[in-house]
């Protein structure tokens, strides 16, 4: 068990819906990622927040946004759904912000698009 | 965007053989090197992170080197066991701090 948690472990919705994923990170993390995993792709980095900021921004869609709120927590809200966004997102956190850091993944949230 | 190859994209080797496998990156504009192992139906579980030319990490059987002059880091597994069968995973940050992941080395052992 890593200390990061996501919820919901598991989400099925309609194209053109919103859904909002949330990840806790490990007690004294200030940094969150966010990953999302495809089928035919790696991981592919998405978003950066550290203590509140956004820290590095990587190919995340403009349908997609993010934000870590004062507790630390952070939440990844994907709008317009389509087919194609179904995939394993996965949320890590690092005790600083800079990239020589160990990150921590959480178990991931599996998006399936209908 | 930067470019990371890892090499072989599958191993499989007997149990006690010894194996490595490499990642490649742009020798230019490194900042940081983390191996991750990934186990299927899990999530990436973080081995090490280098950040120095010559650095050398050591984990148990698991071991990993670093040539940022070269562009090149090489994972060392000694005497495999089937519990190490996963995906090896390397990323590279650069100076944007942005994680750039390669595809991962898939290693099977075989009891």
């Amino acid at each position: 068990d890593s200390g990061v948690t996501q919820t919901p472990k598991h989400l099925i919705t309609a194209t053109g819906q919103r859904v909002t994923l949330r990840c806790s990170p490990r007690s004294g993390d200030l940094s969150v990622y966010w990953y999302q995993q495809s089928l035919d792709q790696g991981l592919q980095f998405l978003i950066q927040y550290y203590n509140g900021e956004e820290r590095a921004k990587g190919n995340i869609l403009e349908r997609f946004s993010a934000q870590q709120f004062p507790d630390l927590h952070s939440e990844l809200n994907l709008s317009s759904l389509e087919l194609g966004d179904s995939a394993l997102y996965f949320c890590a956190s690092s005790e600083g912000g800079q990239g020589a850091y160990e990150q921590y993944f959480g178990p991931g949230t599996r998006l399936t698009v209908t | 965007i930067l470019n990371v190859e890892q090499s072989p994209q599958s191993l499989h080797v007997q149990e006690g053989d010894s194996t490595n496998f490499t990642c490649s990156f742009p020798s230019s504009n490194f900042y940081a090197l983390h191996w991750y192992r990934w186990e299927t139906a899990k999530s990436p579980e973080a081995l090490f992170v280098m950040t120095l030319n010559g650095d050398e990490k050591k984990k148990g059987r698991i071991s990993a080197t670093l040539n940022t002059k070269e562009g090149y880091s090489y994972l060392y597994i000694k005497g495999s066991q089937p519990e190490d069968s996963a995906t090896y995973l390397c990323a590279l940050s650069g100076g944007s701090y942005i994680p750039t992941f390669g595809r991962g080395t898939s290693l099977i052992v075989h009891p």
